[in-house]
């Protein structure tokens, strides 16, 4: 089964870093995501992107956030400049959109940041 | 009103057992419904999408009531590898799907 793949598993940075976040969604999905969850608390939605924009993003996706898919598989978080409260696991995920515009998302094993 | 609000857990039932979550959403204009499950530390996992008319899958079936804004997900004979953590999830249109705070199960032998 076809399956949304994130690298690094875990990210250590110092405060003040920037880091990249790697996901390659599942090849004919049309619709990407990044979610992240503070250890303890729910899912939160961070962005989502279709046809190469964003098409919304919540109030935690500030200035120092972005997002992009720089080739035809991969498709990025950047962090700029990193603070504490960034500690997280992030969830890339994708979902087929297009005939099925209801379709389920599904997500890769994410990965733990943890900014010192 | 949160955006998707489920039961406070953790819910503790015996193998065997019958368990039901519920969740409410606040925006009328949502459009898809499902049900994930998340173990510790993992990604979540799609149990199944939930649909208008309700739909089962083995021991699971998911309700919708749109009148009401309020979905459910009942599991029957209840595993202790069903242990885990549900999460109620909804689309409002467009691209923004939202998570509930989620359901924490225990299921003991």
């Amino acid at each position: 089964e076809p399956e949304v793949t994130q690298t690094p598993s875990h990210q250590v940075t110092q405060m003040g870093q920037e880091v990249i976040l790697r996901c390659v969604p599942i090849s004919n999905h049309l619709y990407f995501y990044w979610y992240r969850q503070i250890l303890g608390q729910k899912v939160e939605f961070l962005v989502s992107f279709y046809n190469n924009e964003i098409s919304e993003k919540s109030e935690i996706f500030d200035d120092q956030f972005s997002v992009e898919r720089p080739d035809g598989s991969n498709f990025t978080l950047k962090i700029r400049s990193t603070k504490l409260e960034d500690s997280a696991m992030y969830f890339c995920a994708s979902s087929e959109g297009g005939r099925r515009p209801n379709s389920p998302l599904h997500f890769g094993n994410g990965t733990r940041l943890t900014v010192t | 009103r949160k955006e998707v609000e489920q039961d406070p857990g953790p819910f503790n039932v015996p193998e065997g057992a019958t368990v039901a979550f519920n969740c409410t959403y606040s925006n009328s204009a949502s459009q898809s419904f499902f049900w994930y499950r998340q173990d510790c530390r993992k990604e979540p996992k799609l149990l199944m999408s939930v649909y208008s008319s309700g739909n089962e899958d083995g021991r699971f079936t998911a309700q919708l009531n749109r009148a009401s804004q309020y979905i459910s997900l009942l599991i029957r004979d209840s595993k202790l590898s069903d242990s885990a953590t549900y999460l109620c999830v909804v689309r409002a249109g467009g691209f923004k799907t939202i998570f509930g705070a989620g359901t924490r199960l225990f299921v003991k032998a």
